[in-house]
């Protein structure tokens, strides 16, 4: 089964720095979703990425997914409190459900 | 915005005893799931459901857990005997389409506890 891994587990950013999270794939994405959680609470989407090379942008937060598609990585430009909170990767398997990363922490630091 | 919505928000349960989940999906949404997150883990597929059926479920989903549609907006999970191990955050998500055509939108979940 596809097994994603995203790193770092957490991060701690000055507010107002740039940031990147990866999410790497035991396998070949076919789909990569990024979700922002905040603590106990559900899931919001972010950004869908499908084809090798794919970049797509929502306000300051950037998603690419490599060529090979194996890789994904998350970026935010210019970090601000509302940005803090648990980022999930999650991969489309087959075509019924979603499979995720363990989720990447980020803390903004006024 | 419409969104999906669950309730209720927590659940304190004891060991045994019966629970339902409610969810209330997106009106025009086709398929229907439930994930779970147990504290400090992964965010977990449970199972998926289409045109009154399950369509696909995990090996978590085991005879213990049934899902409904009771009517044409509600969304239930019912786990028949809770055990300790089930205590988690449940989420509700659903889908105009299948896979990549298909976003999953998400409730904000149900904390159930079992004691």
């Amino acid at each position: 089964s596809q097994e994603l891994e995203q790193s770092p587990q957490s991060l701690i950013v000055q507010e107002g720095k740039n940031l990147t999270i990866n999410c790497t794939s035991s396998k070949t994405l076919y789909g990569l979703y990024w979700y922002k959680q905040k603590y106990g609470e559900g899931l919001i989407f972010l950004m869908m990425l499908q084809k090798g090379g794919e970049e797509k942008s929502h306000e300051k937060i950037t998603a690419k997914l490599d060529e090979k598609k194996q890789q994904s990585s998350l970026h935010i430009t210019a970090s601000q409190p509302s940005h803090a909170g648990i980022y999930l990767c999650g991969a489309v398997q087959g075509a019924q459900k979603l499979v995720f990363g363990q989720g990447t922490r980020l803390t903004i630091n006024p | 915005e419409p969104e999906v919505t669950q309730t209720p928000s927590h659940q304190v349960t004891q060991m045994g005893q019966e629970v339902i989940l409610r969810c209330v999906p997106i009106s025009n949404h086709l398929y229907f799931y439930w994930y779970r997150q147990i504290l400090g883990q992964k965010v977990e597929f449970l199972v998926s459901f289409y045109n009154n059926e399950i369509s696909e479920k995990s090996e978590i989903f085991d005879d213990q857990f049934s899902v409904e549609r009771p009517d044409g907006s509600n969304f239930t999970l019912k786990i028949r005997s809770t055990k300790l191990e089930d205590s988690a955050m449940y989420f509700c998500a659903s889908s105009p389409n299948l896979g990549l055509a298909g976003e999953q939108f998400f409730g904000p979940g149900t904390r159930l506890t079992v004691l």
